[in-house]
């Protein structure tokens, strides 16, 4: 069984702020990773995914995330926050590569809120 | 390109109706999944439609059924409507089943059961 618990259903932060989303996984099985976004009224948008590769992942929109094994943790992060980066983000696992044939398992999600 | 497409955008329904939700999916793709989003909720997987069977399945009763058709679109079918229904449902697509493909997400279905 997998499971994702991020800390934090709200988060806010100044514009031009560090953006830390926080995202912990459990699996039996070597784990997929995935950050998505949604804005409002909108699908999910994938940022970035880790597939074992390098542990240090980047994405669209200046996101990266760093996936640490002995913390079970994949935290998303952006240097500089901007206001069109308030969203939803999910944080997902999937014991496949695409998160397709098993389906994804999903987060709580987070609301990030930008301040002027 | 069109990507992932679902109809309606908003359906009012009444305990104990039935609901068909639509999905085409994006140009290329064969897989079909559909999600169910509570509201302040992560999205929970439903099941997976491929070659027009349903491959994999996630804790949902069998009131929620499905259908995929030779053009690879989907239907989502919720029978016996139960309060609890009332959610955001979602349809991703991706060219394989094999699962190493990317998900790509539809705008949603908003369902609110009255």
């Amino acid at each position: 069984a997998q499971s994702v618990t991020q800390l934090g259903s709200h988060v806010s932060v100044s514009e031009g702020a560090l953006v830390l989303l926080r995202c912990n996984y459990s699996s039996s099985v070597p784990p997929y990773l995935f950050w998505y976004v949604q804005y409002p009224n909108q699908g999910l948008q994938l940022l970035l995914k880790y597939t074992s590769a390098a542990t240090l992942v980047k994405g669209i929109n200046g996101f990266e995330a760093e996936f640490k094994k002995s913390e079970t943790s994949f935290h998303l992060t952006k240097p500089s926050a901007h206001m069109s980066d308030a969203a939803e983000y999910f944080c997902a696992v999937s014991s496949l590569p695409g998160g397709g044939a098993d389906g994804l398992t999903f987060g709580k999600g987070t609301h990030l809120i930008i301040q002027p | 390109d069109a990507g992932v497409t679902q109809s309606p955008t908003h359906l009012i329904k009444t305990r104990g109706q039935q609901v068909t939700l639509r999905c085409s999916p994006k140009s290329g793709h064969d897989t079909v999944s559909w999600y169910q989003q509570a509201l302040g909720q992560g999205p929970q997987f439903i099941f997976q439609y491929y070659e027009e069977e349903e491959r994999q399945r996630g804790n949902f009763p069998d009131r929620f059924s499905g259908h995929q058709f030779p053009n690879y679109s989907s239907e989502l079918n919720v029978n016996a409507l139960l309060l609890g229904d009332s959610a955001l449902y979602l349809c991703a697509s991706s060219p394989t089943a094999s699962g190493y493909a990317e998900q790509y997400f539809g705008p949603g279905t908003r369902l609110t059961v009255t």
